[in-house]
């Protein structure tokens, strides 16, 4: 099984800022295989990337997915208030699994 | 629009079966793949299994935690997914979504039903 680690656990940011979260998998994948969810509280997740780096239907430019092999990166160029919320990576290089989450809160 | 809409959730005590079912519209459900996913406060999310569609001869794959206890299918006529699942545990506490799947990843998600495995 594929495991991937997420990281920080909580990244406390403010509205306008830059935030990076991190997916490490435990052993390479194709950048098709990685996709990045957002979810907020009461909802469902909501596909942002998928393909690593394509963003999904309807989603802002200020999403952005990059990374390959072992080390992804989802990119949120300038928060805004609806961005708070927790973010998921999902590898299909082997059936699928999840990442355990990052809670991205308001500082 | 694509929704998707689970039903089925409830109480039911360990050992005991559920089925779950997720009404499908808004595209072409019978060449669509589906999956189920869980969501645990513990544990995240889980992928649980997922059926194949038509063209692609409707084969299913599980996780390792539930073969042989849950099963996946799908009535195309009613545009309508199943999991049937037996043998419950504790472990098996969840929110259960219906997602389509493309090969790679999980588009579209229902609301999610909740089921509770308790005496």
């Amino acid at each position: 099984e594929i495991v991937l680690t997420q990281s920080p656990g909580t990244l406390s940011l403010s509205p306008g800022e830059r935030a990076t979260l991190s997916c490490r998998a435990s052993q390479s994948i194709r950048s098709s295989n990685l996709a990045w969810y957002q979810q907020k509280p009461g909802q469902a997740p909501r596909l942002l990337i998928y393909g690593a780096s394509s963003r999904a239907a309807g989603i802002p430019d200020r999403f952005s997915g990059s990374g390959s092999g072992t080390d992804f990166t989802l990119t949120i160029g300038r928060l805004e208030p609806e961005d708070f919320a927790v973010y998921y990576c999902q590898q299909s290089g082997s059936l699928y699994t999840f990442g355990q989450g990052t809670n991205l809160e308001i500082k | 629009e694509v929704q998707l809409v689970e039903s089925g959730g409830g109480l039911v005590n360990p050992g005991g079966s559920l089925r779950l079912s997720c009404a499908a519209s808004g595209f072409v459900f019978n060449d669509a793949w589906m999956s189920w996913v869980r969501q645990t406060p513990g544990k995240g999310l889980e992928w649980v299994g997922r059926i194949k569609g038509k063209t692609d001869g409707g084969t299913t794959d599980y996780s390792a935690p539930v073969k042989g206890r849950f099963t996946i299918s799908r009535d195309d006529s009613k545009n309508t997914l199943y999991l049937q699942m037996n043998s419950l545990k504790s472990e098996d506490t969840a929110v259960y979504y219906c997602t389509t799947n493309s090969e790679y990843h999980f588009a579209s998600w229902g609301q999610g039903t909740l089921v509770t495995v308790s005496s």
